[in-house]
């Protein structure tokens, strides 16, 4: 079964600096998606930024990028010009492609434990 | 407004007793997923329907049911709840299984209290 780890409950940064979140996972699939998730004071499953295993290149999407290490079986977010509003808690996620070559079996998500991540002004 | 909709949003109720939480998926959307959000567990996939019927199970108690209808709305199930049901319940849709690049859509979740 694949697992998820965020190894830091809490972060902290300065409105403007740039975060970085850790993730890693372990699977034995070559073919899989990340994911990183938003879930602000609201409770809204926010989707962040996503990333298919097989491409190299990382991830992008205006302010948030990732750090994407097949091997090492990494996949950190990097938050540039923190801003207030992405006070939150942000969820690592794995979902499996396998459903590409078996054509079925459950395609749910695996999430992390989750960052709380605080914007101080 | 995600265009996954669950109702009711808070629900308190008592040990012993059944609840269902309503989900329906976002317009032309056939899998409908079940997660549970709680302080010890985290986040945890409980269930998969497609197109009506049971895809995949994930965490889900036997205590715990689901149905996705003819019209794609789903329904799960809690009976028998205990103080450690108490906790988020989501709903997501996707399109279809193996479209797995383009995440889920959640609903804002129900919250259920049990007392």
């Amino acid at each position: 079964a694949q697992t998820v780890t965020q190894s830091q409950p809490e972060m902290s940064v300065q409105e403007a600096e740039t975060v970085t979140l850790s993730c890693t996972y372990d699977t034995s699939e070559s073919d899989y998606y990340l994911f990183w998730y938003k879930q602000p004071p609201s409770r809204q499953m926010i989707l962040v930024i996503r990333q298919e295993a097989y491409k190299q290149q990382n991830a992008t999407e205006n302010r948030f990028s990732v750090n994407f290490q097949k091997a090492a079986k990494s996949f950190s977010l990097k938050i540039s010009d923190s801003q207030l509003g992405d006070a939150a808690m942000y969820f690592c996620a794995y979902r499996t492609d396998r459903l590409r070559y078996s054509g079925g079996g459950a395609d749910g998500l695996t999430f992390g434990k989750g960052t709380h991540l605080i914007i101080q002004p | 407004d995600s265009g996954v909709t669950q109702t009711p949003k808070h629900l308190i109720t008592a040990t012993g007793q059944r609840v269902t939480l309503r989900c329906s998926p976002r317009s032309g959307d056939l899998s409908v997923y079940w997660y549970q959000q709680s302080l010890d567990q985290g986040l945890q996939f409980l269930i998969q329907y497609y197109n009506g019927e049971e895809r995949a199970k994930g965490n889900i108690l036997e205590r715990f049911s689901a149905q996705q209808f003819p019209d794609l709305h789903s329904e799960l199930n809690l009976s028998s709840l205990e103080l450690g049901d108490s906790a988020l319940y989501f709903c997501a849709s996707s399109h279809q299984p193996g479209t797995g690049g383009y995440g889920y859509t959640f609903g804002s979740g129900t919250r259920l209290t049990v007392v």
